[in-house]
C-alpha cells in the first residue's frame, strides 16, 4: 500500500528550529515531486513548499522562504522540511503529500501523510 | 484571505444535489492551470475526490463532478448522503505566486 509517515512534530519556542521527515513507501519515490502542506488549528490548508522528483528544483510560499528548506533523499525514500526561525503563525499540522503523476511538480495530491503537529510557543 | 473563493458553507438535505464554487483569476484558473478538489473528514487529513478539473480518482463515487468554466470551477454532489458531511478545498496553480493555492474551504451539512 502506498503510504506517507511523517515524524518529528513537536513544541518548540519561537526562534527554534525542527526537522520534519516524511518516509514512504510502496511507490517509486524519486519519480514524483513532493511537497508540503499545514493546516493551522480550525483553518485551512496552506501550501508550503515543494520539490522535484529529482531534488534539484526547489519552491516555497513567501511565508516561508528563508526559513524553512526542503529537502529529500532518494537513497532512504524520505522527504524533509527543515524549519528555522519559528513563529508562532507557524503552528500547524503539517502534512506530507505525492503528486499524481510523475511530470508536473504541482499537480493534484493523490496520497497524504497523516500529520505531524508543530506548536511553536515559549 | 485566499487566493481561491469558496463560500464558507453550503447544506443540503439528503438525495439533493448541492454545489461548491471556486473562484480564481487571471494568474490561477483563467491561465487554464488545473483544478483539484478535496475532502476533508475531521480529524483526517485531506482526500483526493477531483483532479485535472474533471477526473475521479479510483475509488470516488461519480455522484462527485468537477467543472471548470473562466476563471471558476465547481464541486457538484449529487444523491448526498450523510456521510459527505465534511470540509472541501479547491487547489490550483497561481503563476503570480509561483506556487500551488487553495481556496478557504466550505464545509458541508447534511440537514
Amino acid at each position: 500500500e502506498v503510504q506517507l509517515l511523517e515524524s518529528g512534530g513537536g513544541l518548540v519556542q519561537p526562534g527554534g528550529s525542527l526537522r520534519l521527515s516524511c518516509a514512504a513507501s510502496a511507490f517509486t519515490f524519486s519519480s514524483y515531486a513532493m511537497s508540503w502542506v499545514r493546516q493551522a488549528p480550525g483553518k485551512g490548508l496552506q501550501w508550503v513548499s515543494a520539490i522535484s522528483g529529482s531534488g534539484g528544483n526547489t519552491y516555497y510560499a513567501d511565508s516561508v522562504k528563508g526559513r524553512f528548506t526542503i529537502s529529500r533523499d532518494n537513497s532512504k525514500n524520505t522527504l524533509y522540511l527543515q524549519m528555522n526561525s519559528l513563529r508562532a503563525e507557524d503552528s500547524a499540522v503539517y502534512y506530507c503529500a505525492k503528486v499524481v503523476s510523475t511530470n508536473y511538480n504541482f499537480d493534484a495530491f493523490d496520497i497524504w501523510g497523516q500529520g505531524a503537529m508543530v506548536t511553536v510557543s515559549s | 484571505q485566499s487566493v481561491l473563493t469558496q463560500p464558507p458553507s453550503v447544506s443540503g438535505a439528503p438525495g439533493q444535489r448541492v454545489t461548491i464554487s471556486c473562484t480564481g483569476s487571471s494568474s490561477n484558473i483563467g491561465a487554464n492551470y488545473l483544478v483539484h478538489w478535496y475532502q476533508q473528514l475531521p480529524g483526517t487529513a485531506p482526500k483526493l475526490l477531483i483532479y485535472g478539473n474533471t477526473n475521479r480518482p479510483s475509488g470516488v463515487p461519480d455522484r462527485f463532478s468537477g467543472s471548470k468554466s473562466g476563471t471558476s470551477a465547481s464541486l457538484a454532489i449529487t444523491g448526498l448522503q450523510a456521510e459527505d458531511e465534511a470540509d472541501y478545498y479547491c487547489q490550483s496553480y497561481d503563476s503570480s505566486l509561483s506556487g500551488v493555492v487553495f481556496g478557504g474551504g466550505t464545509k458541508l451539512t447534511v440537514l
